[in-house]
């Protein structure tokens, strides 16, 4: 496709499931970015991935959460034995490349809003 | 770590007039790209507009313009000739390396 694509769009749960959150980057596109963005407010940092590796992790919320990335292509964040607070849209982004990271502009894709009964 | 430090929470502007949205950051590093990025109700972040920290001249994309100054650590983006399609969240971010930081975001209303 051409824009950044998730899946699924919408996730229901119940509180102690797991989830799985998909997302398909830019074609060509060598850097993926996971952000979690809570009702009303701003887009928080979770991982990045410069093709299969994520170098820094320190932006998981906590050990119920893991990402990663095959193929350097296709990633998928999951979240374990869920709770009400990881109720959020999980946004998706990937950009060209890690190379000149500072100037490397981000394509979003739609989100996935998950909500944890 | 990089972080933006402020943004006005909401702002007002009527049509056809410019409006300045407020970004302060925070950084110890020379090297660092600002973006500012828009999401309106839909839910979608539409990229709008990137300043380099090297870049000698402000940014500038159709009737976004990027206002930086770097001694006092602002990017503020200068909207020019507000549309009624504007009303949104804006969102300034910056980032040194893989990870970029968000701001909490300002909400534009263009009032008709």
């Amino acid at each position: 496709g051409a824009g950044v694509s998730q899946s699924p769009s919408n996730k229901v749960t119940e509180k102690g499931k797991d989830v799985e959150l998909r997302c398909d980057p830019i074609s060509g596109h060598t850097a993926l970015y996971w952000y979690r963005q809570s009702l009303g407010q701003g887009l928080e940092f979770l991982i990045y991935f410069q093709g299969n590796s994520a170098p820094d992790k320190s932006g998981l919320p906590s050990d119920r959460f893991s990402a990663e990335r095959t193929g350097g292509s296709v990633s998928t964040l999951t979240i374990q034995r869920t709770q009400q607070e990881d109720s959020a849209v999980y946004l998706c982004a990937s950009s060209l490349e890690l190379a000149r990271p500072s100037t490397d502009t981000q394509y979003f894709g739609p989100g996935t809003r998950l909500t944890v009964l | 770590a990089q972080k933006i430090t402020k943004t006005q929470p909401g702002m007002f502007v009527q049509e056809k007039e410019a409006v300045t949205l407020d970004c302060t950051y925070d950084t110890s590093d020379q090297s660092y790209g600002l973006f500012w990025y828009k999401q309106p109700s839909s839910g979608e972040m539409i990229f709008l507009i990137y300043q380099g920290s090297y870049d000698e001249q402000n940014a500038t994309e159709g009737r976004y313009s990027l206002n930086f100054q770097k001694a006092r650590k602002s990017a503020n983006l200068v909207i020019s000739a507000s549309q009624l399609g504007d009303s949104a969240m804006y969102f300034c971010a910056m980032s040194e390396g893989g990870d970029m930081r968000f701001g909490a975001g300002t909400r534009l209303t263009v009032k008709p």
